[in-house]
């Protein structure tokens, strides 16, 4: 059964950095794109960043380029994404989904929940 | 980038009712378009995918049509557990883009 554990939100200031962390299970983690989706409250789904099954190529929301950065390590089944220069307009839940680009984000984590606010 | 409008914003129907959501495409995506559910509370899950196929595990009920820039999801007859969000999500360009979700919400 594939799992995807988030962790890594918090309360943080405005300008302040942040990295989620997800722990991927139950299949071959380097052989699939992972990806990072928001959801700001009571809003809509936002796509935020892929990267490739190697590592070698990561895409970003014009949003968030810039100021996010996604990185896997797949001796530890794992995803991150370094969050910096937060803004009030990041706050929301970020997701971790297997699949992005040219794949369909066939598998959700449940989420971890970002605040920004002073 | 590609814009997704989804129609209507809200449902209200009943359960047994057969219904149809809308997705249109700012411009042509071909068939690379897939439709998600988000209930309360809860991590979306993959319904649809390359608008017409089933995801693993996802009942006969739903169905997924379209190519181009128009698309839909029809389930034809609601249970009580699919009184939900759903949304489309379209893979043709960066940025990936998500439509602005349909509530189907009980009458």
């Amino acid at each position: 059964e594939v799992q995807l554990l988030e962790s890594g939100g918090d309360l943080v200031q405005p300008g302040g950095s942040l990295r989620l962390s997800c722990a991927a299970s139950g299949f071959t983690f380097s052989n699939h794109a992972m990806s990072w989706v928001r959801q700001a409250p009571g809003k809509g789904l936002e796509w935020v960043s892929t990267i490739n099954y190697s590592g070698g190529r990561t895409d970003y929301a014009d949003s968030v380029k810039g100021r996010f950065t996604v990185s896997r390590d797949n001796s530890k089944n794992t995803l991150h994404l370094q969050m910096n220069a937060l803004r009030a307009e990041d706050t929301a839940k970020y997701y971790c989904a297997r699949g992005g680009g040219n794949w369909n984000f066939d598998s959700w984590g449940q989420g971890t929940l970002v605040t920004v606010s002073s | 980038e590609i814009v997704l409008t989804q129609s209507p914003a809200t449902l209200s129907l009943s359960p047994g009712e057969r219904t149809t959501l809308s997705c249109r495409a700012s411009q042509s995506i071909s068939t690379y378009l897939a439709w998600y559910q988000q209930m309360p509370g809860q991590a979306p899950r993959l319904l649809i995918y390359d608008a017409s196929n089933r995801a693993t595990g996802i009942p006969a009920r739903f169905s997924g049509s379209g190519s181009g820039t128009d698309f839909t999801l029809t389930i034809s007859s609601l249970e009580p557990e699919d009184f939900a969000v759903y949304y489309c999500q379209q893979r043709s360009n960066w940025p990936l883009t998500f439509g602005g979700g349909t509530k189907v919400e009980i009458k």
